[in-house]
């Protein structure tokens, strides 16, 4: 397994403004993905966030909006950008070995936009 | 486009009551599915991994069963427990990227 911490765990931020989410594991990982899971619904893919290069964005996100960094192999930065109140969700790292093998999650950064 | 459903969305048991939660998917062709468990406020935690050749995985009280051609599996849960109330989601892999696709969860309440 891994050990996922994310930062901040949550936050309240205005319109308009961006907020930075970090994901630090404690062994490097291959696979590193981000998703959201707006109130009361499921979870949705993001991105998958690439070593050393641009991240892969799944359709209706876009990397003005959720750009995204991997700088190495057990870091990652996504970043909200201008805000507005439907960003508020709760948004969750998760990494994998390999595409056999568990995906794990952290335990989420919750934020509410206003 | 792969969709997955988990039926029921919500179910209340009285304590020691065995159960199953459903999940479906509309495209055969997965890599391996996964079961997770929400408690509320909180993240994820895989309960089980059952890759596209096994029928079957087991994890203490909990079974889960895979029929690939029928898009389906079940997360069984024997004698069930206060402590198993939560937020059970299915999510199913369809190729070598690792990305998962969920279903909406079902909502387990277990009554002591």
């Amino acid at each position: 397994s891994a050990v996922i911490s994310q930062k901040p765990s949550r936050d309240i931020c205005q319109r308009g403004t961006s907020l930075t989410i970090q994901c630090q594991v404690d062994s490097q990982v291959t696979m590193m993905f981000w998703y959201r899971q707006q109130p009361g619904q499921s979870l949705t893919l993001i991105a998958t966030a690439n070593q050393g290069s641009e991240a892969t964005y799944e359709s209706g996100f876009v990397i003005d909006k959720f750009p995204i960094s991997r700088p190495n192999l057990t870091f990652s930065t996504l970043t909200v950008s201008n805000m507005s109140p439907e960003d508020s969700s709760i948004y969750l790292c998760s990494v994998g070995r390999t595409a056999e093998t568990e995906q794990y999650f952290g335990p989420g950064t919750r934020l509410t936009v206003t | 486009k792969q969709e997955v459903t988990q039926i029921p969305a919500a179910l209340s048991v009285p304590e020691g009551e065995n159960l199953v939660l459903n999940c479906s998917f509309t495209d055969s062709a997965i890599y391996n599915l996964q079961w997770f468990r929400q408690d509320p406020g909180k993240g994820l935690t895989s309960l089980l991994l059952i890759q596209s050749s096994q029928r079957e995985q087991t994890s203490g009280r909990l079974n889960a069963s895979l029929d690939k051609s029928s898009g389906r599996s079940t997360l069984y849960i024997a004698a069930s427990q206060p402590g198993d109330s939560a937020t059970y989601l299915c999510a199913v892999r369809s190729g070598n990227t690792g990305k998962l696709i969920f279903g909406q969860g079902t909502t387990l309440q277990v009554k002591p």
